[in-house]
């Protein structure tokens, strides 16, 4: 049962462009989201989140974008650089014992 | 302070064979959860420990199952091993506690022959 849902499994960009990472659920019990990076042959590494009672939240050149209404959040890279090139999971949870995850999306940042 | 450790790295195993997994958390933590992860799916929530105590379980069959100890540290045990359980494993301690992001470890490659 995927409640957490990536689409699109991977994304190729231009240095110094945007990169728009999107993330579907269908469990409204989910009330945080989190974002994590993965390089190959490491585990996931934590990188933003976000709880369902804010809408938007910044760290830096992340920003990730929460539409509840939508079931519906998003991470914004600005300007993306070549070492961001990577797997990204989304990842949904209702509870501290209960964390969900996408397919994950390959984000490729072109020199 | 010390990252999430798994051991072993890689382990290669046979068909109908059984295999351990071991996880030890950042200290202090007290939950530990594992996940598979195989190409296109993402990674799959097996079940979450927290004091000693399985707390949350995903829909996978009775072959897998795990337990945690005392000191927090956990292991995953996968039982009469096929084809399809070939798959990186991955372990996530946390605080438990409130919502917190979880740390990783670098996983388990298993080869099931």
């Amino acid at each position: 049962d995927q409640q957490v849902k990536q689409n699109s499994p991977s994304l190729s960009v231009q240095e110094g462009r945007i990169s728009i990472l999107n993330c579907d659920y269908t469990n409204s019990m989910f009330d945080y989201f989190l974002w994590y990076k993965k390089y190959p042959a490491e585990g996931p590494t934590f990188l933003i989140s976000i709880s369902s009672i804010k809408d938007k939240n910044e760290d830096g050149r992340f920003t990730v974008f929460l539409n509840k209404s939508a079931k519906h959040l998003s991470l914004h890279i600005v300007p993306s650089q070549p070492g961001d090139s990577a797997v990204y999971f989304c990842a949904a949870s209702a509870g501290p014992s209960d964390m969900r995850f996408g397919a994950g999306t390959r984000l490729t940042v072109k020199p | 302070k010390a990252g999430v450790t798994q051991t072993p790295r890689y382990l290669i195993k046979t068909r109908g064979q059984q295999v351990t997994l071991s996880c030890s958390p950042i200290s202090g933590h007290r939950s530990v959860s594992w996940y598979q992860q195989t190409p296109g799916q993402g990674l799959q929530f097996l079940f979450e420990y927290f004091s000693e105590t399985q707390r949350n379980k995903g829909n996978f069959p009775g072959r897998f199952s795990g337990r945690q100890f005392s000191n927090s540290r956990s292991e995953m045990n996968v039982s009469t091993l096929e084809l399809g359980d070939s798959a990186l494993y991955l372990c996530a301690s946390s605080q438990g506690q409130g919502y917190t992001e979880a740390f990783f470890g670098q996983g388990t490659r298993l080869t099931v022959v």
